[in-house]
């Protein structure tokens, strides 16, 4: 059983440019979770999502970020017009049901350098 | 509103030496408790979790961790580690369907 998957590992773009960043939960899995891990700190819950919705996204900045988890494929954190300041490691987890008792397995992460 | 305090952003130790990592939460409600290890340039992986029962949680690695209620703390130790333990350490609450994360303890093994 193929664990979580994300890509791209490792992502560099310029100021102004568009980020995606993809991340496949493993087999069975319907809840994907987005952190974000700046340099030197811990991780920063970003939203949380079902198969086509959202159900927490309050650590989403209001602006140029968004997220989905379609019916069919991966689950997408899009950052638009990207600056220096979202240079991070962007780190997905999933679990197979709602509930605090649920583990949730990470994936390995894409970092994000912004030029 | 709940919150982790990892009360050590560093801890170098020898090898085979015992090592306490230290994590205080606080939450207005009932909360389940996880310890993740980071390995340079990888996603987190579980270490030991506390959802209820006993207190003393033994998890991977010979890894182990004490949940205290009155001093709200989740402290994880070993009794002797390898320099393979050498890693990040990240203390999580999980508390009315919200997960918060510690910012994190380097734990440095020197030979």
């Amino acid at each position: 059983n193929a664990g979580v998957m994300q890509n791209p590992r490792h992502l560099v773009r310029r100021r102004g440019q568009e980020a995606r960043l993809r991340c496949s939960p493993m087999k069975g899995h319907s809840h994907v979770y987005w952190y974000r891990q700046l340099p030197e700190e811990g991780l920063k819950f970003m939203v949380y999502l079902q198969k086509e919705n959202i159900i927490d996204e309050s650590g989403m900045p209001k602006e140029r970020f968004s997220a989905e988890f379609p019916k069919e494929g991966p689950s997408i954190l899009r950052i638009q017009q990207v600056v220096r300041g979202d240079s991070a490691a962007y780190f997905c987890a999933s679990s197979p049901m709602s509930g605090p008792h649920n583990e949730q397995f990470f994936g390995p992460g894409t970092r994000l350098t912004v030029l | 509103a709940q919150s982790v305090t990892q009360l050590d952003s560093q801890v170098p130790v020898f090898e085979e030496a015992p090592v306490e990592l230290r994590c205080n939460y606080s939450s207005s409600v009932s909360v389940y408790l996880f310890w993740y290890v980071q390995y340079p340039n990888q996603g987190l992986q579980l270490l030991l979790k506390y959802l209820s029962g006993s207190t003393l949680v033994k998890g991977i690695n010979g890894f182990e961790a004490e949940f205290n209620k009155s001093q709200t703390s989740f402290h994880l130790r070993k009794p002797s580690v390898h320099i393979s333990d050498t890693a990040e350490y990240f203390c999580a609450v999980v508390g009315a369907g919200k997960s918060t994360f510690g910012d994190g303890t380097t734990l440095t093994v020197k030979p």
